[in-house]
This record gives C-alpha cells, sequence and structure tokens, in this order.
C-alpha cells in the first residue's frame, strides 16, 4: 500500500552492527504496528503503539526497541543484530474506528539479512 | 496470548478444483479478519466477520464464522492461478495472527 512505506527495502548487515528500519504512512492511523515474518511462522508481532505516547511489547520483543517520532513515523531498532534476526520485517498501520476493527494496512516490507 | 492456528498449513491445489482452509482460536474472538498475501508481496485484508455464524461471500470466496466464534473457515471455488499465495486469519482483539496457509496452484 503507497500509503504505508518502509525503508529500506532491503538490508543486509553484519553481526553485532545497530540498525533501524522506518515506516512512515500517510493514512492519518493513530495505531502503528511491527511484525515479522519467517517462512512457516507467519507473522509475528514485536512492538506496537497506539498512540504518540504509546508503545507496547509484542510477542518478540526481545531484542528490538521503537521510537514513535510522530503520528506518522514508527521505527524498529536492532541495537545489536544477530543472524536469527535475519527475517521479512513489516510494518502496519489500523485505524480504532471505521467500518473493519483493526483492518492492518502493510507496508511493503523489509527485508534484513544479518550475517 | 491468544492463539490462533490454521490448517493445514500448505496445500496444492489443481486449477479448477475447490479448497478449503480453517482456521481455531483456544478463546472466543469478537472478531477474526483474513488477509492474503501474494508470493513477494505483503498482506492484504480481505474480509472480517463478526457475528456468530456468520457467512459472507465475495465472488469465488466464501468465509465463515463459527457459532461459537472460536473457528472460521475460507472455501474458494473454482481456483484460478491468481489464487496463489499464503491467507493468514487473524483474531485482531488480541492482535493475533496465524501462521498461514500457503496455497500453491498447479496449472
Amino acid at each position: 500500500d503507497a500509503d504505508v512505506t518502509q525503508t529500506p527495502r532491503n538490508r543486509i548487515t553484519k553481526t553485532g552492527k545497530r540498525i533501524m528500519l522506518e515506516c512512515s504512512q500517510t493514512k492519518g492511523h493513530d495505531r502503528m504496528y511491527w511484525y515479522r515474518q519467517d517462512p512457516g511462522l507467519g507473522l509475528r508481532l514485536i512492538y506496537y503503539s497506539f498512540d504518540v505516547k504509546d508503545i507496547n511489547k509484542g510477542e518478540i520483543s526481545d531484542g528490538y526497541s521503537v521510537s514513535r517520532q510522530a503520528q506518522a513515523k514508527f521505527s524498529l531498532s536492532l541495537e545489536s543484530a544477530i543472524p536469527n534476526q535475519t527475517a521479512l520485517y513489516f510494518c502496519a498501520t489500523s485505524d480504532f474506528g471505521g467500518t473493519n476493527y483493526n483492518e492492518q494496512f502493510f507496508g511493503p516490507g523489509t527485508r534484513l539479512t544479518v550475517l | 496470548g491468544q492463539q490462533v492456528m490454521q490448517i493445514p498449513q500448505y496445500q496444492h491445489v489443481q486449477e479448477g478444483e475447490d479448497f478449503t482452509t480453517y482456521c481455531n482460536s483456544s478463546t472466543t474472538l469478537s472478531n477474526i479478519q483474513w488477509y492474503k498475501q501474494r508470493p513477494g508481496g505483503h498482506p492484504v485484508f480481505l474480509i472480517q466477520l463478526v457475528k456468530s455464524g456468520e457467512v459472507k461471500k465475495q465472488k469465488r470466496l466464501t468465509f465463515q464464522f463459527g457459532e461459537a466464534k472460536k473457528n472460521s473457515s475460507l472455501h474458494i471455488t473454482a481456483t484460478q492461478t491468481t489464487d496463489v499465495g499464503t491467507y493468514f486469519c487473524a483474531g485482531l482483539n488480541r492482535l493475533a495472527f496465524g501462521k498461514g496457509n500457503q496455497v500453491v496452484v498447479i496449472p
């Protein structure tokens, strides 16, 4: 969805490096999410934020941190990357109201490889 | 946390045939949503079910929500090559996605 953008789209890094993945949205949604996708494991929630001052851990937050800089921006950081963090990372947004409660709008994804 | 389980995890379907994918929850869901992810793409919302026993149709796709609101199914008739992808169910009152059902269509 062009309304949710992620940068970079692909990244190769080395073990121990700090890396930041960025997400921006123009949908005006308050809620933003970071998911990780691994083959056979589906989508697992890392962190989520229901508004600028709200940050919550998801199912697999260890080794990750986030920053909600503004309503439109939500960044995911790996302080010291390790190989098992190699995965496809998705940012998503949702609106509390609307026809479909919490319908998720996903960005195009960032493919991260940690060597 | 809430678990949402999908079966089967993988399916190979002959073009023109029908198939069904299932989603089961350990707890009652306030609603359930279905998403489709094409190969190389991102998940895209298909539909939401809210009411017990609800049935919704989108052309060749039929979605059902169980009476107890703990399970759901997606049935696709006359499969086409465009149906290839991974289908996810999600119980988003608890932000829980299933692991997905990866569908391969055999021409």
